[in-house]
């Protein structure tokens, strides 16, 4: 089956510290990759996706690369900020169907000032 | 234009109840999908529907159905609520099922079972 992991959290870093999120999955066939934040009390946002190897996904300051040769799509920022306090989720879905995404178990990421 | 949209935000049921959970997606999106988040961990998939037919089912028992209207609005029941069912239940819309199409979700559904 298809299954994702993410690096245990909490993290907590200082503001404009380097964030790195790392996530690994497996999968039966051809995924598409994808980071999702979540604030306290709201629903989850794209933050940002690949859909092939050796793609760079990337939005507000954040990037992650689909590495096919080492099933990895690690999220990094260079310089965090207070606001970026959050819940990290990286996903998978399948080409086949975008509608049945598989989630790992998220990372609580606390940037202090 | 409106995001995905819930109903209601919160809930509190008592075990054996039933409960109906409503989602609005965004217009033009043809895919719904609903998800279980308990606290402390991701989202658990439980069924996407497509052109108002179920197109996949997760690891849940028969207590959770759902169905998809003409409009392409969804609505999730589950029967004989059970303390375990507690969670934040999301949904979340996509253009169509194909690879790369990314979801939107909603904010949610609380729902607490006592």
């Amino acid at each position: 089956g298809n299954s994702v992991t993410q690096m245990e959290g909490p993290v907590t870093l200082s503001e404009e510290a380097f964030l790195t999120i790392n996530c690994t999955y497996t999968a039966t066939g051809y995924p598409s990759l994808f980071w999702y934040v979540q604030y306290p009390g709201e629903g989850l946002q794209l933050l940002l996706k690949a859909t092939k190897a050796d793609d760079k996904g990337s939005n507000k300051g954040f990037e992650a690369t689909y590495r096919k040769e080492t099933t990895s799509f690690h999220l990094e920022k260079g310089s965090v900020q207070v606001s970026d306090s959050a819940v990290y989720f990286c996903a998978l879905s399948l080409n086949t169907n975008a509608g049945k995404s598989t989630f790992g178990d998220g990372t609580t990421l606390t940037v202090k000032p | 234009d409106a995001g995905v949209t819930q109903s209601p935000t919160h809930l509190i049921k008592t075990r054996g109840q039933h409960v109906t959970l409503r989602c609005s997606p965004i217009s033009g999106h043809k895919s719904v999908s609903w998800y279980q988040q308990v606290l402390g961990q991701g989202p658990q998939f439980i069924f996407q529907y497509y052109e108002k037919e179920e197109r996949g089912r997760g690891n849940f028992p028969d207590r959770f159905s759902a169905r998809q209207f003409p409009n392409y609005s969804s609505e999730l029941n589950v029967n004989a609520l059970l303390l375990g069912d507690s969670a934040l239940y999301l949904c979340a819309s996509s253009l169509n099922r194909g690879g790369g199409y990314e979801q939107y979700f909603g904010p949610g559904t609380r729902l607490t079972v006592t």
